[in-house]
């Protein structure tokens, strides 16, 4: 079974611009959640989709939006880049559709971005 | 809002013997799962273990134990006869069991396996 791919690995824009980022779960996985990964903050949910819909919703300001499809892909977008968005960006997919299993999220390999 | 606390930022170990990586966690919740993840410099996150709040018993997986004391919100990983392919990052990793898939990680700690 493929693993979470993440689309692109690496990306380098300019501060102001827009990006999009996409994220395929592992199949049947309808779950996916978003990471942020920085040196000083380590790892911060950005938010989760399931089912097309947002289930969850860390603190990050309105620049940062995702979305989900019917076949459980996921992007996330970034508008009018700052320095401080530069990370690792790191999808994560799980199959459940309970909160109160304990499945594992599966990480994806995370795309780099770097806003100069 | 819950936090995940690893006190130890980086830690080594020589090959064979055995280590400890600590992590404390806050909540107040009385449901939830805990989760020790490994991020090798090829940046892929791997789970290593999980624990159910509800069980009382430790979690173990080959090499790897942890040792879960609830009322002391401590969950801390062992990994027994360290192997070179060990050496990682390693987040402790928090999930309420009514609010969806959102994970809280500690700042984590960066293994070294010494040959």
């Amino acid at each position: 079974k493929a693993g979470v791919t993440q689309t692109p690995r690496y990306l380098i824009k300019t501060r102001g611009q827009q990006v999009t980022l996409s994220c395929s779960p592992i199949s049947g996985h309808r779950s996916v959640s978003w990471y942020q990964q920085t040196p000083g903050q380590g790892l911060q949910f950005l938010f989760e989709y399931f089912s097309e819909t947002q289930r969850n919703k860390g603190n990050f300001p309105g620049r940062f939006s995702g979305r989900q499809f019917s076949n459980s892909r996921s992007e996330m977008n970034v508008s009018t880049l700052e320095l401080g968005d530069s990370a690792l960006y790191l999808c994560a997919s799980s199959r459940a559709a309970d909160p109160a299993s304990s499945y594992e999220q599966y990480f994806g390999p995370g795309t780099r971005l770097t806003v100069t | 809002a819950q936090t995940v606390t690893q006190s130890q930022p980086e830690m080594s170990v020589q090959e064979a013997e055995t280590v400890t990586l600590s992590c404390t966690y806050d909540t107040s919740e009385s449901d939830y799962y805990l989760f020790w993840y490994k991020q090798p410099p090829s940046r892929q996150m791997i789970l290593v273990i999980r624990q159910e709040a509800y069980k009382q018993q430790n979690a173990t997986e080959n090499r790897f134990s942890v040792n879960f004391q609830k009322a002391a919100k401590s969950f801390s990983l062992k990994i027994s006869d360290s192997q070179l392919g060990d050496a990682a990052m390693y987040f402790c990793a928090y999930r309420s069991a009514n609010t969806g898939n959102q994970f809280y990680f500690g700042t984590g700690t960066s293994l070294t396996v010494i040959p």
